[in-house]
């Protein structure tokens, strides 16, 4: 149980395009979703927190205008990369929050921005 | 703000060895303390936690207790596995039902045969 997918696994993208990056809670539902950004062997940056139903909750030095989450239900989370440039990309990996203070992670999207 | 420091890698060991991964954290309150493994090519995996002062976590052979007085959650295992081989990551998350994680830079484990 618990598990969570991420689609597209990778996506290269033209700069000035920009990408979604879909989050599913496959066999559980999630009120709260997690974004996170990941540079080559460096750790897991927390971009924002997804509620569903609500406004994303973006950490401080997030651009909210150029990530844009929308959790449109209790098993899916998006993320927009708009207007995406060479510096986004990264790997960008989601969570679903489970009971307690648990997190089910997906398996991350990696984003090429040529 | 919060924070959590891990003992830097790569680490490499030869099977059978005893791991050890260090971990020490910065928190207001008392956070609850995770690791996580992630495989390559895979996502993270949640390995064990401890959500108070002095309980010991425990999965797969790894153990890590929380530590208030020194403010630690070290990840140990007395025979490690080429299967452990894997960046694991020391993460705390804040109390009374706050999600947030706070993770550490993560550390690579490759273990020979």
């Amino acid at each position: 149980g618990a598990v969570v997918s991420q689609h597209p696994s990778w996506v290269i993208c033209k700069s000035g395009t920009s990408v979604k990056i879909e989050c599913r809670s496959l066999d559980f539902q999630a009120t709260t979703m997690f974004w996170y950004r990941q540079f080559p062997k460096q750790s897991l940056m927390l971009m924002a927190t997804s509620n569903e139903g609500s406004k994303a909750t973006y950490e401080q030095g997030v651009e909210k205008d150029k990530f844009l989450i929308n959790h449109a239900s209790l098993t899916l989370s998006t993320l927009t990369v708009t207007s995406a440039h060479p510096e986004d990309s990264s790997f960008y990996i989601c969570s679903a929050g489970g009971e307690g203070h648990e997190q089910y992670f997906g398996p991350g999207t990696r984003l090429t921005v040529t | 703000g919060d924070s959590v420091t891990q003992m830097e890698g790569p680490v490499t060991l030869s099977e059978e060895a005893c791991l050890t991964i260090n971990c020490t954290y910065t928190a207001t309150g008392y956070p609850s303390l995770f690791w996580y493994v992630q495989y390559p090519g895979e996502g993270l995996q949640l390995l064990l936690k401890a959500t108070k002062a002095d309980d010991k976590g425990s999965n797969k052979g790894f153990e890590a207790t929380y530590r208030k007085e020194t403010t630690s959650f070290h990840l140990e295992k007395g025979s490690v596995q080429v299967s452990d081989s894997a960046v694991y990551f020391c993460a705390l998350s804040g109390p009374q039902g706050a999600q947030k994680l706070v993770f550490g830079q993560g550390t690579r484990l490759t273990i020979n045969p």
